[in-house]
């Protein structure tokens, strides 16, 4: 069945580099596209960005300059890296599938010091 | 980028009534509209899909509907379950953005 499982540091520091991992089963990443959603504590929910099938991406043109999504197909595996971490990035991120039917449990990723 | 306007942003309710949530698009999104249900410490659950398509395994007192660039998800006879927040999608064009959320709650 399908299933994503994001995994990553919790905990990061003021300035610092994120990166996050999902890792799917199920599906192949080469077939199927792989979103990336935040959300804040308490607080409603924001896209990220998408790595296509094909291994282009599209950002949320607000963390464009920050945010970076990649992949490694032989593990089905995706990343994505953000760095300039502020505190307003503590947040649970998701990724989820290509039609936003399965999604991760998310990981909490908190920025302090 | 698109904005998806959605309103209330609070909505007290009964068992058993019928209350309605709208997201409004700033431009042209055709059907490509997802509302989704999210429960205090789980993941969004995809409710429909196409604007008005029911996503598996969804109640069928759940039904999306369109006019114009206002879009709207009813639920028919509440239920306890149902208590949760409700958000919108837009993914026609990227970035995709969500409507702010309606929190549905018991009256």
């Amino acid at each position: 069945q399908v299933q994503l499982k994001e995994s990553g540091p919790g905990l990061v520091q003021p300035s610092q580099t994120l990166s996050l991992t999902c890792t799917v089963s199920g599906f192949s990443l080469t077939s199927y596209n792989v979103h990336w959603v935040r959300q804040p504590p308490g607080k409603g929910l924001e896209w990220m960005g998408v790595i296509w099938s094909g291994g282009n991406t599209d950002y949320n043109s607000a963390l464009k300059p920050r945010l970076s999504i990649s992949r490694d197909t032989s593990k089905s595996q995706v990343f994505l890296t953000m760095n300039s971490l502020q505190t307003e990035d503590t947040g649970i991120y998701y990724c989820n599938r290509n039609g936003f039917a399965y999604w991760g449990q998310g990981t909490l990723v908190t920025v302090s010091s | 980028d698109i904005q998806m306007t959605q309103s209330p942003s609070s909505l007290p309710a009964s068992l058993g009534d019928r209350v309605t949530i709208t997201c409004r698009a700033s431009q042209d999104i055709g059907n490509y509209l997802r509302w989704f249900q999210q429960k205090p410490g789980k993941s969004p659950r995809l409710m429909i899909y196409g604007a008005t398509n029911l996503a598996n395994g969804v109640p069928s007192r759940f039904s999306g509907s369109r006019s114009g660039s206002d879009y709207s998800l009813t639920i028919n006879s509440l239920e306890s379950e149902d208590m949760a927040i409700y958000y919108c999608l837009q993914h026609n064009e990227y970035p995709y953005t969500f409507g702010a959320g309606t929190k549905l709650e018991l009256k």
